[in-house]
């Protein structure tokens, strides 16, 4: 099984910063990677697939990177809107999430 | 408008049974496969099992193995999960989510508003 790790666990941010979150997998997954922005008590919501490729209506500041074990999601410049919990998922083999990244306020 | 729509979750007794539905519009729902994702109360999300949109492949997390089965009706448009020999630990929302593609059909670009489990005596 591939297992995903997420850091950090918890991410505190002002409005206006730059915030990188990184997973990394176990074994490659090439870039067989998304990540999903999740608020309290919503369903997740796409954010990013395919490693990079931004879903239609998803904000230009957020991106991703990287391809093999390591990956990367980055808010340019983080809005009020943008304070929620941050899932990577790859789907290389089977399908699995890493552990979650809290965004809060500082 | 593309969406999907959970129903059938509630209260079950240890060693029961519940089958959920997620009925889809918007789409054309053979051609997707569809997946449930489920997310126990203060954790993460876990992926529970997905059905392929062409070759009837149907795929499963261990955890659910040999308890849980994937169907889908392609003439309602209507995916299932049947839970069998339920645990506590079963105890979460579960979310019916879309692919983008087929098979095995890649990440979850649509998601439903999740019905809760709960597994308690």
């Amino acid at each position: 099984d591939i297992q995903m790790t997420q850091s950090p666990s918890t991410l505190s941010a002002s409005v206006g910063d730059r915030v990188t979150i990184t997973c990394r997998a176990s074994q490659s997954i090439s870039s067989w990677l998304a990540w999903y922005q999740q608020k309290p008590g919503k369903a997740p919501k796409v954010l990013i697939y395919k490693a990079s490729s931004l879903e239609s209506g998803v904000p230009s500041r957020f991106s991703g990177s990287g391809s093999g074990t390591e990956f990367t999601l980055t808010i340019s410049s983080l809005q009020p809107d943008d304070f929620a919990t941050y899932y990577c998922q790859q789907y290389n083999s089977y399908w699995t999430f890493g552990q979650g990244t809290k965004v809060e306020i500082k | 408008e593309v969406q999907v729509l959970e129903s059938g979750g509630g209260l079950v007794q240890p060693g029961g049974s519940l089958r959920l539905s997620c009925a889809a519009s918007g789409f054309t729902f053979s051609s997707y496969a569809m997946s449930w994702v489920r997310q126990a109360p203060g954790k993460g999300l876990e992926w529970v099992s997905t059905f392929s949109g062409s070759g009837g492949s149907t795929y499963y997390a261990d955890s659910v193995k040999g308890r849980f089965t994937i169907s889908r009706d392609n003439s309602k448009n209507t995916l299932y999960l049947q839970m069998h020999s339920l645990r506590a630990e079963d105890t979460a929302v579960y979310y019916c989510a879309k692919n983008y593609g087929s098979d095995p059909g890649g990440a979850f670009d649509i998601w439903g508003q999740g019905t809760m489990v709960t597994v308690s005596s």
